[in-house]
């Protein structure tokens, strides 16, 4: 049974970091695209950032609102999916998903979430 | 980027109704569009890929049509347990992009 679990989350500061972690299990991590995705309560969700595996050299993509301030990489030898976020707003706040892609890029599997507060 | 426009933002239906809920992209997808399906409460849960084909599990009263830039999700049968929100999805082109759902209340 494919298994994804985000964690840490938090409250953080505007301006602040946070890196979240997602655990990979039931499946062949290496093998396959990963994402992040969020959504805002009563919102849809909103794709952020995916990384492609080691045969296509781990290149990542971007929606254009965290280019720049959020870095997406993996650790195949662990089965972790990492997002550091960095100069973190208010419209960061959001529960954040990890996914894996399967039928191209669709997003087969989710994880339970992770919420991140930005709040003075 | 390629703009989803999700339709009807809410609707009520009784058991074993029919529904339709559409998706329009603001550019031709290929028929690379996926349906989800989120409680409340909860994570979403991927139904379809490439407009009609079901995930193994997913009853078959949910099936999808489309081409081009106009889609659709059709629940034949609706049973209690179909009560949710569901977003469309286009897997086209990055950045990928989500309808903005529609819940789907049952009376």
């Amino acid at each position: 049974e494919v298994k994804l679990l985000e964690s840490g989350g938090g409250l953080v500061q505007p301006g602040g970091s946070l890196r979240l972690s997602c655990a990979a299990s039931g499946f062949t991590f290496a093998d396959f695209y990963m994402s992040w995705i969020r959504q805002s309560p009563g919102k849809a969700p909103e794709w952020l950032s995916f990384i492609r595996h080691r045969p296509n050299n781990y290149t990542t993509e971007y929606t254009p609102s965290v280019k720049g301030r959020f870095t997406i990489s993996r650790d195949d030898t662990q089965n972790v999916l990492y997002l550091q976020m960095n100069t973190l707003r208010a419209e960061d706040t959001a529960i954040y998903y990890c996914a894996k892609h399967e039928f191209g890029y669709a997003f087969a599997h989710w994880g339970q979430g992770t919420l991140v507060t930005v709040s003075s | 980027d390629i703009h989803m426009t999700q339709n009807p933002v809410s609707l009520s239906a009784f058991i074993g109704d029919k529904v339709t809920i559409t998706c329009r992209a603001s550019q031709d997808i290929s028929r690379y569009l996926g349906w989800y399906q989120q409680k409340q409460g909860q994570s979403p849960r991927f139904l379809m890929y490439y407009t009609s084909i079901l995930l193994s599990g997913v009853p078959s009263r949910f099936s999808g049509s489309g081409s081009g830039t106009e889609y659709s999700l059709t629940i034949t049968g609706i049973q209690p347990e179909d009560a949710a929100t569901y977003f469309c999805q286009q897997c086209y082109s990055y950045p990928f992009t989500f309808g903005s759902g529609t819940k789907l209340e049952i009376k």
